[in-house]
């Protein structure tokens, strides 16, 4: 079983809220990671997007518009991105990432389509 | 501006030896970790290493420790991804990425060299 899953598609309309979740391996506590997360373009690297354990521990990317946030499902064991407002430029995939076991761990991706 | 420049596209045959490199400019390179990941053709993101510039401490991926080497020569700012002996399978975009110290991310990236290993 992978460390992080992500579900590999999404789909949201223009201006509605999408949330994209990243659930941690059975075993592994969401609670005591910070998770990370980048934005990839089709044809372009990865941009970084935030970080987030807790609500005092979180930390936005340089530039990024306060509609994409963090938080977490303890219930579910899973990181969320939440971005709201949705717009067409925010079709992209979206990876997870953990520092798990001295080692960088990324999720496999959500494609989030606008439409 | 802060910028990773990665070397330019490459195709080789199954067993050639390759390096490509990524050049820092803009802050201080020997102060930032440098994290190279990889991505085969239409999947994730997967990360292979990182090395700092400034003693060349290297740390690898259990999933790729033996099979490339991370170096890099402060003196011109640029970290290298080499392979001894290519095979098809590392056929991928490379990226390389800066680790920031405060947020503790990779907050600058190359723009990624493509490898291809075709016969």
């Amino acid at each position: 079983q992978a460390v992080l899953t992500q579900p590999s598609s999404l789909s949201a309309s223009p201006g509605a809220s999408a949330s994209l979740t990243c659930t941690l391996r059975s075993g592994i506590n969401v609670g005591t990671y910070r998770i990370y997360w980048y934005q990839q373009k089709t044809g372009s690297p990865p941009q970084y997007l935030l970080r987030y354990k807790s609500d005092s521990d979180k930390q936005q990317g340089s530039g990024v518009p306060s509609r994409f946030s963090g938080s977490k499902d303890a219930s579910a064991n899973a990181g969320i991105l939440l971005i709201s407002g949705l717009q067409s430029e925010d079709e992209a995939d979206y990876y997870c990432m953990i520092w798990h076991n001295s080692a960088w761990v990324f999720g496999g991706g959500t494609k989030l389509t606008v439409l | 501006e802060v910028q990773l420049v990665q070397s330019g596209a490459e195709v080789k045959k199954p067993g050639e030896s390759l390096k490509i490199s990524c050049k820092g400019s803009g802050y201080t390179f020997t102060s930032y970790w440098i994290a190279w990941v990889r991505q085969m053709p239409g999947k994730g993101l997967e990360w292979m290493g990182i090395i700092y510039p400034g003693d060349s401490d290297t740390r690898y991926s259990p999933s790729f420790q033996g099979q490339v080497t991370i170096s890099a020569d402060k003196s011109i700012s640029t970290a290298y991804l080499q392979w001894g002996s290519l095979k098809a399978s590392d056929t991928a975009m490379y990226y390389c990425a800066r680790r920031d110290s405060s947020s503790h991310t990779f907050d600058i990236w190359g723009q990624g060299t493509m490898v291809t290993v075709s016969s």
